[in-house]
């Protein structure tokens, strides 16, 4: 079975550039989420989609992030414009609706660098 | 969801047992505890959870104290491949709708 699976790995933008980060969630799994890690930190909750429905969005900061999950399946996050700050690991995570232990399975997290 | 507190660092033989210690002494009655561990560039990954009795599977086994204010992980027999930051969580309830929020977990050192 496929994991999550994020793109791209890496990226180094100049700060007040747009950015944009895909995410593929395990097939049949329903939630989405969208982390964000700094270094040395665990990770964040920023975003978490149920289906297309984005229900839980207050950690986003919205002036500047936004996120989408057309169909249901596949998400993206976007900043626009990025700033130095947003220098940081963005992960995504999915899980199965009804699942015993509910666990998040998370992808490998794209490295953004905002010189 | 209760706060958790972890040891900063911790470092293992190869081979030997890892004990990973986890205070989570606000932990509320419908609280499960969870672990999850990252290894370096790679996203966090489930390991165990529980309620209040200790359980056990095929990466590690979670020992719950009887007043449920602390846990500890156990890697039976940790190899390199088991150095990674750990993470005990406690959230309400076992779906995918709870949250997970992360502290700054442990970093376990395996050394040969």
């Amino acid at each position: 079975e496929a994991g999550v699976v994020q793109s791209p790995r890496y990226k180094i933008i100049e700060k007040k550039q747009p950015v944009a980060f895909w995410c593929n969630p395990i097939s049949g799994h329903n939630t989405l989420y969208w982390y964000l890690q700094n270094l040395g930190q665990g990770p964040e909750l920023l975003i978490r989609y149920e289906n297309e429905e984005a229900v839980d969005d207050s950690q986003l900061p919205k002036d500047r992030f936004s996120a989408e999950r057309l169909k249901g399946v596949d998400s993206t996050l976007k900043i626009q414009p990025a700033e130095l700050g947003d220098s940081a690991v963005y992960l995504c995570a999915s899980s199965l609706d009804g699942a015993v232990g509910g666990e998040q399975y998370f992808g490998p997290g794209t490295r953004l660098t905002v010189t | 969801d209760a706060k958790t507190t972890q040891p900063p660092s911790m470092d293992c033989a190869e081979g030997r047992a890892a004990n990973l210690p986890c205070n989570h002494s606000t932990i509320s009655g419908n609280e499960y505890v969870y672990w999850y561990r990252q290894i370096h560039s790679q996203g966090p990954q489930y390991i165990i959870h529980g309620l209040k009795n200790n359980e056990t599977n095929e990466m590690a086994s979670l020992i719950i104290t009887e007043d449920r204010k602390s846990s500890t992980l156990i890697l039976p027999h940790a190899t390199l491949r088991d150095t990674a930051v750990y993470y005990c969580i406690v959230r309400v309830g076992h779906s995918g709708y709870s949250t997970l929020t992360f502290g700054k977990g442990t970093m376990l050192l395996v050394s040969p």
